[in-house]
């Protein structure tokens, strides 16, 4: 069965890290696009990372400099290192995923995971 | 930045009538490829989002073929040719042309009336 499951949410403080895990099973995170999107409470969906299939990296402009996206292939495993942790980062980060090399859409999603910035 | 813009933001809609939401964005989303990279995804209440269409025309695998996506360019329709009550949520559009910068676009919250 094709699933992404998140975790590693919780909540932390203002200036605080968190790392957040998708475990992927039914097919390789390797040459797949990936990506993390999240939703503020009440709000749309954001885009906040991506690693392409050829390995390319790319951020939003809120979150360059503080998040780091990997994945690890022999864990078939994406994660997002987030430092700096700020109120508006509060939010349920969902992981996605394309089923091919090539990009189709983002067409595997996790359940999402809660992250809260709060003092 | 991409900046995708969505109408309306808010969609009552009648079961068994067609529905239709608008993307438009601020620079085309035509790769030299030919492809057009424009998806649609569907948030139901409660739910993780699930994509509808991609490459702007394309219906993803098991999404049923009352739903069609047109458009090239800056201008983009997501159609529902007969609303069934289980299509309730909110739907986005989503460009992926601009590497650096994935947009989405405001949603478009479709309801029952």
């Amino acid at each position: 069965e094709v699933q992404l499951v998140e975790s590693g949410g919780g909540l932390v403080q203002p200036g605080g890290s968190l790392r957040l895990s998708c475990a992927v099973s039914g097919f390789t995170v390797s040459g797949k696009y990936m990506s993390w999107v999240r939703q503020a409470p009440g709000k749309g969906l954001e885009w906040v990372s991506a690693v392409y299939s050829t390995g390319s990296i790319y951020y939003a402009d809120s979150v360059k400099g503080r998040f780091t996206i990997s994945r690890d292939n022999s864990k078939n495993t994406l994660f997002l290192q987030m430092n700096s942790l700020r109120a508006e980062d509060t939010a349920v980060y969902y992981c996605a995923a394309t089923r091919d090399y090539y990009y189709y859409g983002m067409v595997v999603w996790g359940q999402g995971t809660t992250v809260t910035v709060s003092s | 930045d991409i900046v995708m813009t969505q109408s309306p933001l808010s969609l009552p809609v009648t079961p068994g009538e067609p529905a239709s939401i608008s993307c438009r964005s601020s620079q085309s989303l035509l790769h030299s490829n030919g492809y057009n990279y424009l998806d649609w995804y569907l948030q139901k209440p409660g739910q993780s989002p699930q994509l509808l269409i991609y490459l702007a025309s394309n219906r993803a695998s098991g999404v049923p073929d009352r739903f069609s996506g047109s458009g090239s360019g800056t201008d983009f329709t997501l159609k529902i040719n007969r609303v069934e009550a289980e299509d309730i949520g909110v739907y986005y559009c989503l460009q992926t042309l601009q590497t650096q910068t994935w947009t989405f676009g405001q949603g478009t919250r479709v309801e029952v009336k």
